[in-house]
């Protein structure tokens, strides 16, 4: 079963505009990490976020983490064509440290 | 290439037939996940080695479904007698456990560009 749910499942937006997607997880958690996966292919890791962190920018990413409501944002600002991907928010539990649990993902389009 | 490496690509199987996949990690990982994505949906996860012992097997892991490492280098997963709910893309990862300051871990897995399988 999927850990959680993402919001918007699906985003379409013109290149230059910033996109966020929501994430909701239902577990306690050791980090939460954001991953991209182009249509068909494999996944590539993006950015960790530790459970004591409540923000982390990487390169036009940035990513908040909210542990009271059990809840991350990503962000990518100055969007390109190349954004365009399936986003995917990814917990490690507290008492599983080898999994990752994800959600079901939002589908970005990027249109130049 | 240096990256995780699944064979086969592509699948097609009839009702019943049996398949293995194989995964190849990343040469100094001793973990390694496989996972399993239906259209439309994040990847679930099946199981996991570190090194040649399966650590952890989730309840989707049906008694049809076997893994195996036997060295700590490749994986395969093999389903017997396959039903055409099997039909999905089977990812693999691999990372290094570790950890950082504080106890966290430090999960960063790298996966491939997985197997799909069709069953008819």
């Amino acid at each position: 079963s999927q850990q959680g749910e993402e919001d918007p499942q699906a985003l379409s937006i013109q290149e230059g505009e910033n996109a966020t997607m929501n994430c909701s997880y239902k577990t306690s958690i050791n980090n939460l990490q954001w991953y991209r996966q182009n249509s068909g292919r494999g996944l590539v890791h993006l950015i960790l976020i530790r459970s004591n962190e409540r923000e982390k920018h990487s390169g036009r990413l940035r990513v908040t983490l909210d542990t009271s409501k059990k809840s991350s944002s990503l962000l990518i600002t100055a969007s390109r064509a190349a954004d365009t991907a399936s986003y995917f928010c990814a917990t490690v539990a507290t008492d599983s440290w080898g999994k990752l649990q994800f959600g079901a993902g939002t589908q970005v389009v990027v249109t130049p | 290439d240096t990256g995780v490496s699944q064979n086969p690509r592509h699948k097609i199987t009839k009702r019943g037939q049996n398949v293995t996949f194989r995964c190849d990690p990343i040469s100094e990982h001793n973990r390694l996940y496989w996972y399993r994505q239906t259209l439309g949906q994040g990847p679930e996860f099946l199981t996991y080695f570190q090194n040649e012992a399966q650590l952890e097997k989730s309840r989707l892991l049906s008694d049809r479904f076997s893994a195996e490492r036997p060295k700590g280098s490749f994986s395969t997963l093999e389903i017997q007698r396959t039903e055409q709910g099997d039909s999905a893309m089977y990812l693999c990862a691999s990372s290094l456990a570790q950890t950082s300051g504080g106890g966290f871990a430090k999960n960063i897995q790298y996966f491939g560009a997985g197997t799909r399988l069709s069953v008819l």
